[in-house]
């Protein structure tokens, strides 16, 4: 299965500012998955990040809001941008390197907002 | 729309208990299905893997079973540590997401 390094496992940030999560894959996949797990909840998906293409975002996910970088198969962004509040969350990117090995996850972004 | 639920929410035992963890999806059209753990504020383990032509999966003190007819999975955790203690998801495929029941918040008590 895939292994993902993921950074920044956690950041305190002010409103109105931006986050950038980086996620570097040890294989080379077609599709990349971003999640949020807001406080006390299950995971979301944000969008779908392919090498090549622009992401297709989840219902109530912008790309304004949430723009994806993908510049080659092992690697992607998130931004958070204009954060408030509201946007305090654990954000993790996720890939399926094979159907028969499943999804595998990154660490986890722990992201606070004040 | 696929639709996964999770019992208990919550859940409290003394360490040495033996313990089932249930999962249920709507639709039974899924390849497999994955059980994940998730300490407080980190990523997601995979633990086990079902894939839909298997009954069940065992590693260590860990044993999931699949039943697709009836859209029901469970996680049975022998001799419980609490080391444990932990959110225990599971999930099913579709249409290239992943999508998640709402947990099991396990806590065993030395």
């Amino acid at each position: 299965s895939a292994v993902i390094s993921q950074k920044p496992s956690r950041d305190i940030c002010q409103r109105g500012t931006s986050l950038t999560i980086q996620c570097q894959v040890d294989s080379q996949v077609t599709m990349m998955f971003w999640y949020r797990q807001q406080p006390g909840q299950s995971l979301t998906l944000i969008a779908t990040a392919n090498q090549g293409s622009e992401a297709t975002y989840e219902s109530g996910f912008v790309i304004d809001k949430f723009p994806i970088s993908r510049p080659n198969l092992t690697f992607s962004t998130l931004t958070v941008s204009n954060m408030s509040p509201e946007d305090s969350s654990i954000y993790l990117c996720s890939v399926e390197l094979q159907e028969v090995y499943g999804y595998t996850f990154g660490s986890g972004t722990r992201l606070t907002v004040v | 729309k696929q639709e996964v639920t999770q019992i208990p929410a919550a859940l409290s035992v003394p360490e040495g208990e033996n313990l089932v963890l249930n999962c249920s999806f709507t639709d039974s059209a899924i390849y497999n299905l994955q059980w994940f753990r998730q300490d407080p504020g980190k990523g997601l383990t995979s633990l086990l893997l079902i894939q839909s032509s298997q009954r069940e999966q065992t590693s260590g003190r860990l044993n999931a079973s699949l039943d697709k007819s009836s859209g029901r999975s469970t996680l049975y955790i022998a001799a419980s540590q609490p080391g444990d203690s932990a959110t225990y998801l599971c999930a099913v495929p579709g249409g290239n997401m992943l999508t998640f029941g709402g947990g099991t918040r396990l806590m065993v008590k030395p």
